[in-house]
């Protein structure tokens, strides 16, 4: 049982390049997260999915695109990056409902020049 | 939305000392988290604890959930429980946590 797993753990990309960020699970929870965590900060949610084909915007959404096809993946887009992208990026899931406990992946680290 | 707030920014402790850290909540929870992030920065949950009392080894939660607050008692620190403490809370729909900025905790021996 590998829990929430990420991919890559670290990635540097140029400003204006695409890439996307893989996140999967395998505790069959129906929700998912995508998190950003910058330098002496919380993390702040980007984009969230309560179910497979559905999406929903986080507190800091612009620049990012989401999709999940499938109950145990959920992906994270950066259509053309920015400098300000710069960060740690954290998924995490939970079981359906209000009172659930997330489980956290280990991150992926992203340097955008 | 919900607004969290943590307290002491910073803590420095000798190895065994004992500390409290704070979260305060600005409206009523469906969930609150505390997490331990390690030096490698791996989020490690510590406990689920929208209200009431647990304890697990040396570390303790209360949350006091009428008074919008949530209290992590760290009995005989060790090395190794430095790094950063969050405490995270959602209300209404679909688990939304909001985090605090954290307690940077450093334990030395």
């Amino acid at each position: 049982n590998a829990g929430v797993t990420q991919t890559p753990k670290f990635r540097v990309l140029k400003t204006g390049q695409s890439m996307t960020l893989l996140c999967a699970q395998d505790m069959n929870h129906e929700y998912m997260y995508w998190y950003r965590q910058d330098p002496g900060m919380g993390l702040r949610l980007i984009h969230y999915s309560v179910g497979e084909g559905t999406t929903a915007k986080g507190e800091v959404p612009d620049g990012y695109n989401v999709s999940r096809l499938k109950k145990q993946n959920f992906l994270l887009g950066l259509e053309s990056a920015a400098p300000s992208q710069t960060s740690v990026y954290f998924c995490a899931s939970s079981y359906a409902g209000q009172q659930e406990t997330q489980y956290f992946g280990p991150g992926t680290r992203l340097l955008v020049l | 939305g919900i607004q969290v707030e943590q307290s002491p920014p910073d803590l420095i402790l000798q190895e065994g000392a004992n500390s409290t850290l704070r979260c305060n909540f600005s409206d009523s929870v469906n969930n609150l988290q505390w997490f331990h992030q390690n030096p490698w920065g791996q989020l490690i949950n510590l406990f689920y604890i929208p209200s009431g009392t647990k304890q697990n080894g040396r570390l303790s939660a209360t949350t006091v959930a009428t008074e919008r607050y949530s209290l992590l008692y760290i009995s005989s620190s060790q090395t190794t429980d430095s790094g950063v403490y969050f405490c995270a809370a959602a209300s209404g729909g679909y688990n939304k946590l909001i985090f605090g900025a954290g307690t940077r905790l450093a334990v030395h021996p």
